[in-house]
């Protein structure tokens, strides 16, 4: 079974930081990792999907890496802003899995003025 | 998303009833979930469908029931509720898309979710 791990649980740092949020899978078969971002009181949003083939997307200030073989991925924020403040989800589509995504539990983060 | 729509926002119910927790769309997508959402847990799933004569269990459908009776709705039903099915609840689409580079986009878009306790 697919379990999904997301380290730090919360993080703060000060506006204008670049910072590195960090999720590990167990099973390396997946067709893909997607990362969300949850607000309070609104639903999750897609920031960036990786394909299994691919091994970095980048949006903006965002940039996802996949190394499948060591089942992790990590999203960097450069120049955080306090609009970022927000908790990032990681999910993994598994191989096999009929399309299911299997979440972390994700990362709150605060961006400090 | 503003094209996923949940309601409730917010419930409040007694153990033992039989609660409807609706999802609408209007993005065309044949794919929509139901998740919930526990504090310190992941999104887990309940049930998914990709088509409106599809219906398939997901991780934790057990206490739960859903309908697809359209295309753009899929509706979660709690037979009888009972307090630790206290959750936040999302709704979520998705269309299967090829990709320019090759692959497919499965991007889920999520609707605002369902507050639901269960006293």
């Amino acid at each position: 079974k697919q379990e999904v791990t997301q380290i730090p649980a919360a993080l703060s740092v000060p506006e204008g930081e670049n910072l590195v949020l960090n999720c590990s899978f167990t099973d390396s078969a997946i067709y893909n990792l997607q990362w969300f971002r949850q607000d309070p009181g609104k639903g999750l949003t897609s920031l960036l999907l990786i394909q299994s083939s691919q091994r970095e997307q980048t949006s903006g200030r965002l940039n996802a890496s996949l190394d499948k073989s060591s089942g992790r991925s990590t999203l960097y924020i450069a120049a955080s802003q306090p609009g970022d403040s927000a908790t990032y989800l990681c999910a993994v589509m598994s191989s096999g899995s009929a399309r299911q995504l299997t979440f972390g539990s994700g990362t709150q983060l605060t961006v400090l003025p | 998303d503003a094209d996923v729509t949940q309601t409730p926002r917010n419930r409040i119910t007694k153990t033992g009833k039989r609660i409807m927790l609706e999802c609408s769309q209007t993005k065309g997508h044949d794919r929509m979930y139901w998740y919930r959402q526990d504090p310190g847990l992941g999104l887990r799933l309940i049930y998914y469908s990709f088509d409106v004569k599809d219906i398939n269990k997901g991780e934790i459908s057990d206490g739960y029931s859903v309908s697809r009776q359209a295309q753009a709705k899929f509706s979660l039903s709690l037979e009888s509720a009972i307090p630790n099915q206290t959750a936040l609840y999302f709704c979520a689409t998705s269309v299967l898309k090829p990709l320019a580079g090759g692959g497919l986009d499965e991007t889920q878009y999520f609707g605002p979710g369902t507050r639901l306790l269960v006293l």
